[in-house]
């Protein structure tokens, strides 16, 4: 089965970065997006940005186009990581990875990973 | 950017049909997906493309999409589809992903 498994949770000082994995497992990796979303603790969800394994080329929301956020793929290990740097207070989440699904129409998000907490505090 | 409009909270009693808008402009041309996230979980899809689900939903959940408006329907409510209820959208123009502010879902 479709399976996403997210590295755990990780407390990081404000300024810093901080990198989280998600391998994925039980389909072609190169098939399908993989995406980040976060929720800040009591809000909803945000995109993020995205990847397509197959071209290696990763798109990003436009709050993170100025540089802070970088979505990589390494097909040898079918797995997704996201960085986040110069991090700050509001960035304290959850992020999630999801596989995309993509029609020539729209796009959706059919299997998540489990989530992984990251701290950002002074 | 393209705004996705959900009400923040939606209550119904048990047995009884729930109905959590989406509202968006012209969101009738585009294709509306949605997911539920129960206290403590990852999201999962409910419905997608408005109106199919995924293998493993109940058929007490439906979708409609229509002008300004898409709906998800939960009928017969029971207090296991308690939780948030988000909207969720394709911008073609940018390849980006947009979600609604999510609804809480109360069973009485």
């Amino acid at each position: 089965q479709v399976q996403l498994e997210q590295s755990g949770a990780d407390v990081k000082k404000t300024g810093s970065s901080v990198k989280v994995s998600c391998k994925t497992s039980g389909y072609s990796f190169t098939d399908y997006v993989v995406a980040w979303v976060r929720q800040a603790p009591g809000r909803g969800l945000e995109y993020m940005g995205g990847i397509i394994p197959l071209l290696n080329a990763a798109n990003y929301a436009q709050p993170f186009q100025e540089g802070r956020l970088s979505i990589t793929a390494v097909k040898s290990t079918a797995t997704v990581y996201m960085e986040l740097s110069s991090l700050r207070s509001e960035d304290t989440a959850i992020y999630y990875c999801a596989r995309g699904v993509a029609t020539s129409k729209t796009n959706w998000f059919d299997t998540w990973g489990q989530g992984t907490l990251v701290t950002v505090s002074s | 950017s393209y705004l996705l409009t959900q009400p923040p909270s939606v209550s119904v009693a048990p047995g009884q049909t729930a109905r959590i808008p989406c509202g968006g402009d012209n969101i009738g041309s585009k294709s509306v997906h949605w997911y539920r996230q129960r206290p403590g979980q990852a999201p999962a899809l409910v419905v997608f493309e408005n109106s199919d689900r995924p293998s493993g939903v109940p058929d007490r959940y439906s979708g409609s999409n229509s002008e300004n408006t898409a709906t998800l329907t939960i009928n017969r409510v029971e207090a296991g589809d308690e939780g948030d209820y988000y909207c969720q959208v394709w911008e073609s123009s940018n390849d980006h992903r947009v979600f609604g502010g999510g609804t809480k879902l109360t069973v009485l």
